[in-house]
């Protein structure tokens, strides 16, 4: 159950797009197309933002988007704003009803 | 709409115990799968533990199999977490998250967390 492996911090100006990559293993990201991202605001609980790779759960601006080739997961976060600056969190299913998450990663909008 | 607090947490001593509760309102709590999740400042967001919808079937995170147990009462509503054996790298802030409905590998909904502080 090590953790998935996430940039420590991204940063782009508004209206860029960014992206985020989640590294993981053969036995959780490679092997499930269940990975999901979070984003945190500082003091505040985190927020599902996108599911089954790619699913953005209703209220989610279409500017966020999931993909995921092999063992890495990718967030991307198109046309940036400043409300976007926050942490984000990968997480995969890893089989055997556990779960593990990215390190997290702070994006700075400039 | 979907409320989950939780409460329980506080200082307590290496080796001890405490149990952490959450509280489920606006929806149908025994229709959902629940979670555990902590997070401290070194290691972020850590998956701890899952209990199925009647409280049957439960998993754990292996730095916390045998020291922690999930339960969950359904007439009440409620979720719990007793912890025990408690380490120093137990500290944390504890959520619990909601399954989502139709993607039982999601986490849809978190409460706001209680903080559990495991030092001499």
């Amino acid at each position: 159950q090590s953790a998935l492996t996430q940039p420590r911090s991204v940063s782009g100006s508004p209206g860029q797009s960014v992206p985020i990559s989640c590294t993981g293993t053969s036995s959780d990201v490679g092997d499930y197309n269940f990975v999901s991202w979070y984003q945190q605001h500082p003091g505040k609980a985190p927020k599902l933002i996108i599911y089954d790779v790619n699913y953005r759960p209703s209220g989610v601006p279409d500017r966020f988007s999931g993909s995921k080739s092999g063992n890495t997961a990718s967030l991307t976060i198109s046309g940036l704003q400043a409300e976007d600056e926050a942490d984000y969190y990968c997480c995969s299913y890893a089989g055997r009803y556990t779960w593990v998450f990215g390190g997290g990663t702070k994006l700075t909008v400039l | 709409e979907v409320q989950l607090v939780e409460s329980g947490g506080g200082l307590v001593e290496p080796g001890g115990s405490l149990r952490l509760s959450c509280a489920a309102a606006g929806f149908t709590f025994s229709g959902f799968w629940m979670h555990w999740v902590r997070q401290d400042p070194r290691k972020g967001l850590v998956w701890v533990s899952r209990i199925n919808s009647d409280g049957s079937v439960t998993s754990y995170a292996d730095s916390v199999k045998g020291r922690f147990t999930v339960s969950r009462d359904n007439v009440k509503n409620t979720l719990y977490l007793q912890l025990s054996s408690l380490r120093v790298e137990d500290s944390a802030l504890y959520y619990c998250a909601r399954a989502h409905r139709s993607s039982w590998t999601t986490f849809d909904n978190w409460g706001q967390g209680t903080l559990v502080s495991v030092s001499s």
